[in-house]
């Protein structure tokens, strides 16, 4: 079954305003990561964050997680039109090699 | 030079057909992937390779059969197509860091009528 959800679907916001997006996944894991997905190309890699870390930022990525709730969030900071795109969350449970992805948060930021 | 690349970007068939998507990676990676996305953009695993050893087979139908035939390259066949098929394929491959971070294609749609 699927291990990652993410909350919302889908995501309309203004340039310069924050978009946060949230993942729910069942079980334990080693890391979590964040990828984007523009319309019609491949997944790119965000950021990753470990299980024993809480948060970490990357230029204007935020990344939290909470392990006691399997939760994890997204915040972008100041979007841009360029933003718009599908955001995944995967999770690494330890399986060798085998992440696994959630079903996206489509974000669209209108200039 | 692209990292991971797919071909062919869009192969459009009818059913019954059998089709192949060729992957190949420049990045020195050992381990390769295949995923489906379906028209919901739900993405699942289907094959994994580690340097040509198959370690991953995510109770893919036996029609979709995965060739490595070196570790820079994973390719995939599938007899008797279905309409069920259609969806984007995508290869990935994995630096081996131990974080499981992947590197993916543009992908190949392919839409079986």
């Amino acid at each position: 079954s699927q291990q990652g959800e993410e909350d919302p679907q889908a995501l309309s916001i203004q340039e310069g305003e924050n978009a946060t997006m949230n993942c729910s996944y069942k079980t334990s894991i080693n890391n979590l990561q964040w990828y984007r997905q523009n319309s019609g190309r491949g997944l790119v890699h965000l950021i990753l964050i470990r299980s024993n870390e809480r948060e970490k930022h990357s230029g204007r990525l935020r990344v939290t997680l909470d392990t006691s709730k399997k939760s994890s969030s997204l915040l972008i900071t100041a979007s841009r039109a360029a933003d718009t795109a599908s955001y995944f969350c995967a999770t690494d449970g330890g399986g060798y090699n085998k992440l696994i992805f959630g079903a996206g948060t489509r974000l669209a930021v209108h200039p | 030079d692209t990292a991971v690349s797919q071909t062919p970007k869009y192969l459009v068939t009818q059913m019954g057909n059998d089709k192949s998507i060729k992957c190949e990676q420049n990045l020195g990676h050992d381990t390769m992937y295949w995923y489906k996305q379906d028209s919901k953009k739900f993405l699942k695993i289907m094959f994994s390779y580690n340097n040509k050893e198959l370690i991953i087979n995510e109770t893919v139908p036996n029609r979709f059969s995965p060739k490595s035939p070196d570790k820079a390259h994973l390719n995939l066949h599938i007899n008797s197509l279905e309409l069920g098929d259609s969806a984007v394929y995508f290869c990935a491959s994995d630096g081996g860091s131990g974080a499981n971070v992947l590197t993916f294609g543009a992908g190949s749609r392919l839409t079986v009528l």
